[in-house]
């Protein structure tokens, strides 16, 4: 089973400022198969970016994804205050898909 | 517009059985994968079980294998997740997703709100 994990576990930032958030596997993630969620407070989560890159439907282009193999990032550009939440990696490329433990980014 | 509506949850004793449903609307829904992922209180995803589009094919996490079974019924758009034998590790919201295809390892694509399950004596 490939580990992810996620640093840093808490990242306290401004609106407006960047985000960098990365996300490690314990093995080498095929295809790119790795996927970025947001999870506000007492919401369910919801897909920003799958295939490392690639940005979800109805998601604006201030998020970005990056990397490969072991190493991967998640970046918002300019945070909004929406943006202000938990993020998780998944991967998929090998059985079972995991999760890591969450990025949360929080108001400073 | 995709649409994910689970019930089912509830209070139950450790031992006891519950059966959570996800009424699917907005897609095909015997063409896509569909899996159940849960989020104990405060903490993070964790994956539990995934079926493809025909039922076929089925996956489960260790920690709920031979005590949980998903399956779907095509004609009415739903999928199910019978847990029996709980404990209260399995507290948790639970969650059912839409993945992108047919094959079971795959991202999701589209959530629903959840259904709670509390485990306590």
């Amino acid at each position: 089973e490939i580990v992810l994990t996620q640093s840093p576990g808490t990242l306290s930032l401004s609106p407006g400022e960047r985000a960098t958030l990365s996300c490690r596997a314990s093995q080498s993630v095929s295809n790119r198969n790795l996927a970025w969620y947001q999870q506000e407070p007492g919401q369910a989560p919801r897909l920003l970016i799958y295939d490392a890159s690639s940005r979800a439907t109805g998601i604006p282009d201030r998020f970005s994804g990056s990397g490969s193999a072991t190493d991967f990032t998640l970046t918002i550009s300019r945070l909004e205050p929406g943006d202000f939440a938990v993020y998780y990696c998944q991967q998929y490329g090998s059985s079972p898909g995991t999760f890591g433990p969450g990025t949360k980014v929080d108001i400073k | 517009e995709v649409q994910l509506e689970e019930s089912g949850g509830g209070s139950v004793q450790p031992g006891g059985s519950l059966r959570l449903s996800c009424a699917a609307s907005g897609f095909t829904f015997s063409s896509y994968a569909m899996s159940w992922i849960r989020q104990a209180p405060g903490k993070g995803l964790e994956w539990v079980s995934t079926i493809s589009g025909t039922g076929g094919s089925i996956n489960y996490a260790d920690s709920v294998k031979g005590r949980f079974t998903i399956s779907r019924d095509n004609s009415r758009n739903t999928l199910y997740l019978q847990m029996s034998n709980l404990r209260a590790d399995d507290t948790a919201m639970y969650y059912c997703a839409k993945q992108r295809a047919q094959w079971l390892s795959d991202y999701y694509e589209y959530w629903g709100q959840g259904t709670l399950v509390a485990v306590s004596s």
